[in-house]
């Protein structure tokens, strides 16, 4: 079965820094692509980052570029998120995505993170 | 990056068809066949029904359909069921500067 399991959230401050990981288990993790999705309290969800199975191809969203950095260690199975210059409009439920061709085919359940002084 | 422009609402009786709209560009919806379409509980992670355009994963009902033309997706749901009740999200693949758009959302309401 999939799983993919986030932590790391929590509570910081503007200009703060947080590093999320997101373990998954079930699958070939080196197989596959992954990304970083958030969704805001009451809000849509909102695409933020993107990572090769081998993890030299990476992209990100606009609002989080020169921020965030995705990354990942496919002999631990893990991916991570680490985000710097926190703002308050960060605050969101990041979701840790499998892609399988052009759908995000698993989600795992989230992990808040809060900006707020 | 503006979303997708999908409708906030849309309402259905059990038994009814529904039709979601995504609307995007010729930069997105219109260039690429990489749409999906996720449906999110309250509470819960979105969960996808629909992926490159019209293509239904396995264990996903056939009572949700997806088509495409020109810069405008659609999510057709038939059979309408009370468990339907759910926010439904387009997603579409736009190029390598951008990546992916997410559409709004819609809330579906079952009457």
């Amino acid at each position: 079965e999939v799983q993919l399991v986030e932590s790391g959230g929590g509570l910081e401050q503007p200009g703060g820094s947080l590093r999320l990981s997101c373990a998954a288990s079930g699958f070939i993790f080196s197989d596959y692509e992954m990304n970083w999705v958030r969704q805001a309290p009451g809000k849509g969800l909102e695409w933020v980052s993107y990572i090769s199975s081998s993890g030299t191809t990476i992209y990100y969203s606009d609002s989080v570029k020169g921020r965030f950095t995705i990354s990942r260690d496919n002999g631990k199975n893990s991916l991570y998120l680490q985000m710097n210059s926190l703002r308050a409009e960060d605050t969101a439920l990041y979701y840790c995505v499998r892609v399988l061709g052009s759908a995000f085919d698993y989600w795992g359940q989230g992990t808040l993170v809060t900006v707020s002084s | 990056q503006p979303a997708l422009t999908q409708p906030r609402s849309v309402s259905g009786s059990p038994g009814q068809s529904v039709t979601i709209s995504c609307t995007g560009t010729s930069s997105d919806v219109g260039a690429y066949n990489s749409v999906s379409w996720y449906q999110q509980h309250p509470g819960k992670a979105p969960k996808v029904l629909i992926s490159a355009v019209n293509y239904r994963p396995p264990g996903v009902p056939d009572r949700f359909s997806g088509s495409k033309s020109g810069n405008t997706a659609s999510l057709t749901i038939s059979g309408l069921q009370a468990e339907d009740e759910a926010d439904y999200y387009c997603c579409s693949y736009a190029g390598i500067d951008t990546f992916r758009i997410f559409g709004g959302g819609t809330k579906l309401t079952v009457l």
